[in-house]
C-alpha cells in the first residue's frame, strides 16, 4: 500500500520567518495530495491540495509544490504568524483513500 | 451549508463491549471515510463509503465495521472493544462527484478502560 514520510516532525521558527515541511510518498498512482492544519483538540482543516497534473500551487502566504518524479511534494508557510503554529498532515490520495504522513508540529515564535 | 457532524462527541466504554459511533455528512455529499487517529500511529484509513458500497477498507481487524445509508449518512461500529481501540475517531465528507476534497467532522472521542 501507500506510504507517506513527512518531515521535519517539529518545526520551531520565529515569526516572519518561512517554513517548509517535505513529504514523500511511494505510490505513483497517487493523484491528489491535500494538506490540513490540526489545532489542538479541533478537527483537521483543508489548507492547500494540488492534483498531479499541476506542479505548484499558491494561496496567500502558502503554497504547495509536487514533484512527481521524485514522488515528493513540499508545504511553503511564508510570513509565519503566531495563529500558524499547530500540526500540519500531508497526504496523497489514491482509490478513494487518503494516507497522512506523521504530522508536523510548527512553533512559530513571537 | 451544514458541516459535517458527529455523535456522540464522546464516549468511555470497557473493554470487551461494542460501540456504534454516526457521522452525517454534509448535504449533498455522497461519500463518507472514517478515520483512526492516535498519537502514536497518527491518521489511519478504515473505510469509504459511496452510496451505500464500501469502496475500500483499510488494514483494520474485522472488528470494525461500517455501513452507509440510503441519506448517506454512515455508522462505524467496533465489537469486542480493546484498550488499543481509544482514540479520536474522524469522519470526511467528500461530494463524489469527481472532486477530491474531505471535510472532516469534529470526531469523536473514544475511550475504552
Amino acid at each position: 500500500g501507500e506510504n507517506v514520510e513527512q518531515h521535519p516532525s517539529t518545526l520551531s521558527v520565529q515569526e516572519g520567518d518561512s517554513a517548509v515541511i517535505k513529504c514523500t510518498y511511494s505510490d505513483s498512482a497517487s493523484n491528489y495530495f491535500p494538506w490540513y492544519k490540526q489545532e489542538l483538540g479541533k478537527r483537521p482543516q483543508l489548507i492547500i491540495d494540488i492534483r498531479s497534473n499541476v506542479g505548484e500551487k499558491k494561496d496567500q502566504r502558502i503554497a504547495v509544490t509536487l514533484n512527481k518524479t521524485a514522488k515528493h511534494f513540499s508545504l511553503h508557510i511564508t510570513e509565519t504568524q503566531p495563529e500558524d503554529s499547530a500540526v500540519y498532515f500531508c497526504a496523497s490520495r489514491k482509490s478513494y483513500q487518503l494516507t497522512f504522513g506523521k504530522g508536523t508540529k510548527l512553533s512559530v515564535i513571537p | 451549508k451544514a458541516g459535517v457532524t458527529q455523535t456522540p462527541r464522546y464516549l468511555i466504554k470497557t473493554r470487551g463491549q461494542q460501540v456504534t459511533l454516526s457521522c452525517s455528512p454534509i448535504s449533498g455529499h455522497r461519500s463518507v471515510s472514517w478515520y483512526q487517529q492516535t498519537p502514536g500511529q497518527g491518521l489511519q484509513f478504515l473505510f469509504e463509503y459511496f452510496s451505500e458500497t464500501q469502496r475500500n477498507k483499510g488494514n483494520f481487524p474485522g472488528r470494525f465495521s461500517g455501513r452507509q445509508f440510503s441519506n448517506s449518512r454512515s455508522e462505524m461500529n467496533v465489537s469486542t472493544l480493546e484498550l488499543g481501540d481509544s482514540a479520536l475517531y474522524l469522519c470526511a465528507s467528500v461530494a463524489g462527484d469527481g472532486t477530491d476534497t474531505q471535510y472532516f467532522g469534529p470526531g469523536t472521542r473514544l475511550t475504552v478502560l
